[in-house]
């Protein structure tokens, strides 16, 4: 693995189904992110963690939940989802405590809900 | 809250320059980020500002004035491969908020 993976690319999720999506980095970051990018709104942050075992909320939080069991792994779970969560999802990583706090993206998971 | 502002689009020729302004309102503030992002991509860093003044990396430049809320990012000698959005963001509390994007097309 080299820098941060995310899985799956792409989905097609019927309304009301629970879904995962998944993220791994491997650079060791402290801090990593869940973003939505959609049509004329820009990234916009769901979910961080600033160090395994700690989750904080963003933005537009809410019909998510992630969790952050060790420093590699930060998954973002739709516990049922609606179709206003059609959209492009971003995970990020970056090391807190640096200067330029540089994040780094996965290259993205495409989900449609119908 | 967060209000973060740049042009929707831009076009320019290749081999001219194209300066993309962002200006922001932010709660705080601990730098601002410029990203480049090719269609279908993610996004890749591209410059840091967190003093004011010029930053200059080959082709690409970024200018930030934390008194006027204000950068921009300067695109020189421009190539097809530049057509690209470029994404502005406030690093808070090492939290980034991302202006909407800007999407520049180099026309040959």
């Amino acid at each position: 693995i080299a820098g941060i993976t995310q899985a799956p690319t792409s989905q097609i999720l019927a309304a009301g189904r629970r879904m995962t999506l998944r993220c791994t980095q491997d650079m060791r970051h402290n801090a990593m992110y869940w973003y939505r990018q959609d049509l004329g709104l820009g990234l916009r942050l769901i979910h961080y963690s600033n160090t395994a075992g700690t989750t904080g909320k963003g933005e537009v939080p809410d019909g998510y939940s992630v969790s952050r069991a060790n420093t590699d792994d930060f998954p973002l779970t739709l516990a049922s989802a609606v179709p206003s969560q059609t959209s492009v999802y971003f995970c990020a990583s970056s090391r807190v405590g640096e200067a330029a706090n540089e994040q780094f993206f996965g290259p993205g998971t495409r989900l449609t809900v119908l | 809250g967060q209000n973060i502002d740049q042009p929707t689009e831009m076009t320019a020729t290749e081999g001219a320059i194209v300066q993309i302004n962002c200006t922001y309102q932010t709660s705080g503030f601990n730098g601002l980020f410029w990203y480049q992002q090719h269609a279908g991509e993610a996004p890749t860093f591209l410059s840091y500002n967190v003093l004011d003044g010029l930053e200059e990396k080959g082709r690409f430049s970024s200018f930030l004035s934390r008194s006027k809320g204000y950068s921009y990012l300067l695109l020189k000698e421009l190539q097809m491969k530049d057509s690209a959005s470029y994404l502005c963001a406030v690093n808070n509390d090492y939290k980034l908020s991302f202006g909407a994007g800007t999407t520049v097309t180099v026309r040959a």
